[in-house]
């Protein structure tokens, strides 16, 4: 079937803006992940959700990150106030299950830019 | 200092060497031991997973894991072009927050012809 699939897959923002990037995880899916990844680096969890439940945000960097999977399928990222440190890939990923041997699957990232 | 390090290179080797990708990390509460490979503007996908020290072998990969030293390997044999890419190591542990990974920052391997 389809991947994690994630879009605008390019969004440039002018500092101050609110930018909303979207995931679409694999169908039955439980687990979904967001990781953000700078230029060069590896990828670094921000949050994670049990289908919709939000059971760590301890990654968001500050409270103008925020996101949500109010159906336990899609999920949304929304930055608000962007600032140019907010330039980076985002990576959503999904898995099966929730266990900790169950494999991560990633989707192409959303790649902002705040100017 | 990080969890997980690994060198960022890069490496450049010539077409059918064997290479070999390294990381380090601090956490003994690690089990869960990852490779994967990401492309250029592309999502990282997995190649190895490992559970706990030993060895494990796939076509021309084979990851090492060493719980006592706190290090894995990803060993490349009869490297091709395509292989280039940015690989990077993950863990997890048992935790709240489920099947978590850490990332070490990423090796950049480049294959000449």
């Amino acid at each position: 079937g389809a991947g994690v699939s994630q879009s605008p897959r390019y969004k440039v923002a002018k500092r101050g803006q609110d930018v909303a990037l979207r995931c679409d995880p694999i169908s039955g899916h439980v687990s979904l992940f967001w990781y953000q990844q700078a230029l060069g680096q590896g990828p670094e969890f921000l949050t994670y959700f049990q289908n919709e439940a939000q059971l760590d945000k301890s990654g968001l960097p500050s409270d103008r990150f925020f996101a949500e999977r109010p159906e336990g399928s899609v999920s949304t990222l929304k930055i608000q106030r962007t600032q140019q440190e907010d330039s980076a890939v985002y990576l959503c990923a999904s898995s099966h299950r929730d266990r900790v041997n169950s494999p991560l699957h990633f989707g192409n990232g959303t790649r902002l830019t705040v100017t | 200092q990080k969890e997980v390090e690994q060198d960022p290179g890069p490496l450049s080797v010539p077409e059918g060497a064997i290479v070999s990708l390294n990381c380090t990390y601090s956490n003994s509460a690690f089990q869960y031991f990852m490779w994967y490979r990401q492309y250029s503007r592309k999502g990282p996908e997995l190649l190895m997973y490992t559970y706990s020290s030993g060895n494990k072998e796939d076509g021309r990969f084979t990851a090492q894991v060493d719980k006592s030293s706190k290090y894995i390997s990803l060993f490349i044999r009869d490297s091709q072009p395509s292989d280039s890419a940015t690989y990077l190591c993950a863990m997890s542990a048992n935790s709240n927050a489920g099947n978590m990974l850490t990332f070490g920052g990423g090796t950049r391997l480049m294959v000449k012809p």
